[in-house]
């Protein structure tokens, strides 16, 4: 099905780790979304890609870096995890903005 | 500041009406969003307003006044799949730079 497919659905580290959260849609959408959402809260802006090339700090890019690999794929770096980065992490692509199913991610 | 305010719990009826209102300030404003999130999944959109005025999709109906800064989502003949959150959100830029509000927990009771 045509959609934002994100890569692992869960994932648990230890507070210094690193990871990268994958995701690719196909729907030849120029714009990508990174999004975290913590408990009762609305989405924050972590990083967005107007274009395959193009990267731009959201509302919250500190402890993240981000790779527009190509038009399909957006991938999200978390170079040294710690507990305040637990959240569920969801990619986007737009317009309008479609979003993938999420990353549960949990730092111990 | 950016900010979008809505309320944070709405609870009504089975085949009620809810108005769930939308006040923003942003630096920019290229249009207002509604998105709908049930619990564990993920956000879906419902409606685009980026000039005044209402549009309606089926049950569900969003307004906009760009004068007011302020938009407002209409869900009628509510049913119970409709309980929710639902969230308004700023398109900022010209790239497609997006700010969301808390959300707005919607619960509809038998």
């Amino acid at each position: 099905n045509a959609g934002v497919t994100q890569t692992p659905k869960f994932q648990v580290l230890k507070t210094g780790q690193s990871m990268t959260l994958q995701c690719a849609q196909d729907m030849n959408h120029n714009s990508m979304y990174w999004y975290r959402q913590d408990p009762g809260m609305g989405l924050r802006l972590i990083y967005y890609s107007a274009s395959e090339g193009t990267t731009d700090k959201g509302e919250v890019p500190n402890g993240y870096n981000v790779s527009r690999l190509n038009k399909r794929e957006f991938s999200l770096r978390l170079e040294s995890a710690a507990p305040s980065q637990t959240s569920v992490y969801f990619c986007a692509s737009s317009e309008p903005q479609h979003f993938g199913d999420g990353t549960r991610l949990s730092i111990l | 500041g950016q900010s979008l305010e809505q309320p944070s719990e709405v609870t009504a009826v089975e085949g009620a009406i809810v108005q769930i209102n939308c006040t923003y300030q942003t630096s920019g404003f290229y249009g207002l969003s509604w998105y709908q999130q049930h619990d564990g999944g993920a956000p879906t959109f419902l409606s685009y307003n980026a000039l005044d005025g209402l549009e309606e999709t089926g049950r569900f109906s969003s307004f906009l006044s760009r004068s007011d800064s302020y938009g407002y989502l209409l869900l009628q003949e509510l049913q119970m799949k409709d309980s929710a959150s639902y969230f308004c959100a700023v398109r900022t830029d010209s790239w497609g730079k997006f700010q969301f509000g808390a959300g707005t927990q919607v619960v509809v009771t038998p």
